[in-house]
């Protein structure tokens, strides 16, 4: 069965610092993998996807197949960075919904 | 273009009521989901549609039904409602062509 692991339940940092926020995955095949951001109290908005290999608002993610991770770097945080963030694959099902890890509440520090 | 909307945005209800949550997506998307979002546990698919008049359960269904009578608008029942279901549900749309899911503002239910 597939899964996501989120490590991080809660991640602080100061800001201009590097951030690393961890994702693990387990899925048997090739994996489409997500990050989804949560700023307070609003919806979900997709952050990036390891298939267009984009850097939005300064995050990067690698897909690391042999260490099945999706770990997401931005190398000097914002205050505005802070929120939630989900780690989510695609099933390999007609539907192709996403499975979601736990997510990490990442807070930056002034 | 609004996107994808709920209703309500609040509600409380007592043990044993019903209620029923409308999302709606006016992006003409093929597919529909019902996700649950409870603190250290993500986000958890409790139905989902792949087309007009089509349902399937997701990971938690139990207590809850759905309906896709037209294809802009996926309803989420519950019968009798328990405490257990006090969470924040999502509803979410993608088209055929794209795998990218698009959220609604989410309805912040409380069972007492």
């Amino acid at each position: 069965a597939q899964r996501v692991t989120q490590p991080e339940k809660l991640l602080s940092v100061f800001k201009g610092a590097p951030v690393e926020l961890k994702c693990n995955y387990s899925y048997s095949g090739s994996p489409e993998l997500f990050w989804y951001v949560q700023y307070s109290r609003q919806r979900l908005q997709l952050l990036l996807r390891h298939i267009s290999r984009e850097s939005i608002k300064g995050f990067t993610a690698d897909l690391n197949k042999g260490e099945t991770s999706f770990h997401l770097k931005k190398p000097f945080a914002q205050e505005e960075d802070s929120a939630m963030y989900y780690c989510a694959l695609i099933s390999s099902g007609s539907a192709r919904q996403l499975t979601f890890g736990s997510g990490t509440q990442l807070t930056v520090l002034p | 273009n609004a996107g994808v909307t709920q209703t309500p945005k609040f509600r409380v209800l007592k043990t044993g009521q019903s209620m029923t949550l409308l999302c709606a997506q006016d992006m003409n998307h093929e597919y529909m989901y019902w996700y649950r979002q409870d603190p250290g546990m993500g986000l958890r698919l409790i139905h989902y549609s792949v087309g007009e008049g089509t349902t399937a359960k997701g990971e938690v269904p139990d207590g809850y039904n759905v309906s896709r009578l037209k294809k802009q608008n996926f309803l989420l029942g519950l019968e009798s409602a328990a405490p257990s279901q006090t969470s924040v549900y999502f509803c979410a749309s993608r088209g055929l062509a794209d795998n990218e899911q698009f959220f609604g503002p989410g309805t912040r239910l409380t069972v007492l």
